[in-house]
């Protein structure tokens, strides 16, 4: 079955603490992206990756790290610097250009202690 | 900056009312206006609008893309309790690689 996973479905973090979100995808999709979502806030852009070895910063990057060095995965660190963490996060597929074909993974909650 | 507006944020009707939910955006460039249903987790695509197609029917589900007003609206007639869901719009412009979301729309059905 072709498709995202992402891991784990809840992630407690501490004060100051760096934590990395995981989001692999079987699509053969060009492009990745993060997103958080927060109550009455929609979605909001944090990264997106076009090609491997590559990425950009979408609205709400500050706090945020990502890598992409391989084309099924795109993994996200919610560094220490991300002052207020809680949220909904979900990463998303689709094939380059085409952005009717973007494909939502299940997501991650974290929360901090 | 591209901005994407939905109204209203919340709706509570009863089962078998129609709803019409409204997004209306900013962008540059305009590309194409997509929405979207979200019941627990992940979005799921619903329709795709563009310049060559204004007008998508699913069901009882249909959308209209309005470009001189800059504006959607997603209808659903004869509601049922598996509509209740956040209904989201996003809008893509050219050149941009990505999707600009508006707040959602959170939809009650109330049997």
């Amino acid at each position: 079955d072709g498709g995202i996973t992402q891991s784990p479905k809840y992630l407690f973090r501490k004060e100051g603490q760096n934590v990395t979100l995981s989001c692999e995808q079987n699509l053969n999709h060009d492009a990745m992206y993060w997103y958080r979502q927060d109550p009455g806030q929609g979605l909001r852009l944090i990264y997106y990756s076009q090609i491997v070895n590559d990425f950009q910063k979408g609205d709400i990057a500050e706090g945020y790290s990502v890598s992409r060095e391989k084309k099924e995965s795109f993994p996200l660190t919610v560094t220490s610097a991300q002052k207020n963490p809680t949220a909904f996060y979900l990463c998303a597929s689709s094939i380059l250009d085409r952005a009717e074909t973007q494909y939502f993974g299940p997501g991650t909650r974290l929360l901090v202690l | 900056e591209d901005k994407v507006v939905q109204s209203p944020l919340s709706l509570v009707v009863h089962e078998g009312d129609t709803v019409t939910l409204n997004c209306s955006y900013e962008v540059t460039n305009f590309r194409s206006l997509l929405w979207y249903k979200q019941e627990k987790k992940a979005p799921t695509f619903l329709f795709m609008l563009t310049s060559s197609g204004i007008e998508k029917k699913s069901g009882r589900l249909s959308s209209i893309l309005d470009k001189k007003e800059l504006s959607s609206i997603l209808n659903i007639t004869a509601t049922q309790t598996g509509d209740s869901a956040i209904y989201l719009c996003a809008v893509e412009a050219g050149g941009n690689e990505k999707l600009t979301f508006g707040t959602g729309t959170r939809l009650t059905i109330i049997p």
